[in-house]
């Protein structure tokens, strides 16, 4: 059973839409991560988000992690082919040290 | 900085034939992880290695999967004999220390293992 539940697991688009996704959990995490994985490669850390109600930006990505330190979403504004990919998020357990437990993942495809 | 190294790309075996993964990670990384990843799904955390101890196996098959990480450097994931649920990616990560909240763990490409 993972403890960290994604949605969409699929999201189709077009180029310039914008869109959310969702980790859920019903545990708390000391730290949330989102990665993006490409096909052949391993996954590449976007952002650590730690305190909660945080929210970060990245260019065009904005995270946000719960004010509980159970949930975090990504949005993508006017998203662009490039941001095709595996999008993971991970947590971190206190006590747990620095082991990560992934979600499912949402797998994005934007259309040009 | 040459990232994570993993070795072979790919892997095609028959059930009940025995593989085994290389990797070799940043160097300076004291803490090392290898992780499953069955196609549609996330990684899953197999072995966790502080230096060449064992930080956590709890998640590794011990009846078929052995790991080891002889001199804190590279190390070897060993599947013998396999099964056909075994199919997956096998990847390898490194980070700098163990514990802190924002320690980033760097993903080398992974090895896809195919178990026919």
């Amino acid at each position: 059973t993972q403890l960290l539940e994604q949605s969409p697991q699929f999201l189709s688009i077009q180029e310039g839409e914008n869109l959310t996704v969702y980790c859920n959990s019903s545990s708390v995490f000391s730290s949330l991560q989102w990665y993006r994985q490409e096909p052949g490669e391993g996954p590449v850390l976007l952002v650590t988000v730690v305190t909660g109600g945080e929210v970060k930006k990245l260019k065009r990505l904005t995270f946000q992690f719960g004010d509980a330190r159970k949930d975090s979403s990504l949005h993508i504004t006017a998203a662009q082919p490039g941001d095709t990919g595996l999008y993971l998020c991970a947590g971190t357990v206190y006590n747990a040290g620095n082991m990560l437990t992934f979600g499912g993942g949402t797998r994005l495809m934007v259309k040009p | 900085e040459a990232g994570v190294a993993q070795s072979p790309r790919y892997k095609i075996i028959e059930k009940r034939q025995s593989v085994a993964f290389w990797c070799n990670p940043i160097s300076g990384h004291a803490t090392l992880y290898w992780y499953q990843q069955i196609l549609g799904q996330g990684p899953k955390l197999l072995i966790q290695f502080q230096n060449n101890g064992v930080v956590d196996d709890s998640q590794l098959p011990k009846d078929r999967f052995s790991a080891e990480r002889l001199k804190g450097v590279d190390s070897t994931l060993k599947i013998q004999p396999a099964k056909l649920e075994d199919s997956a990616v096998y990847l390898c990560a490194s980070s700098y220390t163990n514990g802190g909240l924002t320690d980033t763990q760097y993903f080398g490409p992974g090895t896809r293992l195919t178990v026919l």
